[in-house]
């Protein structure tokens, strides 16, 4: 099946410094997401890319949909305490009756020194 | 609202045993979809619904079974456990093609 490569698998970073991470598939996707999952809770969306290209913020987050379709990036300015946590892509495919099958990276875990 | 809402939070099951993991959504969400994360790794999708009666497979399918008789509940089953399927499972809903929302997860040891 499909899979996605994340990366890097951790970082670890002081307070106040950017963030980035990237996501790279074999296949191609129509719709790149990306999640945050807190410790003990399900995974939250953070942003969602619909175009080639696109690049959308959402405050202090920052994220890119690739020109190939085949990759997505994301980028957390100024970091905060509150950013600790684990980062996930997401790729999205079609399936039966326009129902969208979410195909995921293995996460970045997001630790910050104060 | 409550959201998502999964049902149990723990569970320690034995080899061969067989469970039903609960979810339930107040938001009217007509799709909803389970999934496995397993450690350090993302999450895979395991059965989708795309309605009362209409089921389709994810990526894992293998020893696991679902069924939705109504919008608000979409039960998953594990037959005959086994210790790959120790894992946190969590369930999701999306109106139609929307953002999906998930629930807390379940974390199931089987041991």
């Amino acid at each position: 099946g499909q899979q996605l490569n994340q990366s890097p698998q951790s970082m670890f970073i002081q307070e106040g410094e950017d963030v980035s991470m990237n996501c790279t598939s074999s296949s191609i996707f129509n719709t790149w997401l990306w999640y945050k999952q807190d410790p003990g809770e399900g995974p939250v969306l953070l942003i969602a890319l619909y175009k080639a290209g696109e690049l959308t913020s959402n405050g202090r987050l920052t994220a890119q949909f690739g020109i190939t379709r085949k990759d997505s990036f994301l980028n957390i300015s100024a970091s905060i305490p509150s950013d600790v946590g684990i980062y996930f892509c997401a790729g999205q495919l079609r399936a039966i009756q326009g129902a969208q099958k979410l195909v995921f990276g293995q996460g970045t875990r997001l630790t910050i020194n104060p | 609202n409550a959201g998502v809402t999964q049902t149990p939070k723990f569970r320690i099951l034995k080899i061969g045993q067989s469970m039903t993991l609960q979810c339930a959504q107040d938001m009217n969400h007509n799709y909803m979809y389970w999934y496995r994360q397993d450690p350090g790794m993302g999450l895979k999708l395991i059965y989708y619904s795309v309605g009362a009666g209409i089921t389709d497979k994810g990526e894992v399918p293998n020893g696991y079974n679902v069924s939705r008789s109504t919008t608000e509940d979409f039960p998953l089953r594990l037959e005959l456990a086994a210790p790959s399927q120790t894992s946190v499972y969590f369930c999701a809903s999306s109106y139609g093609a929307g953002e999906q929302f998930f629930g807390p997860g379940t974390r199931l040891t089987v041991l």
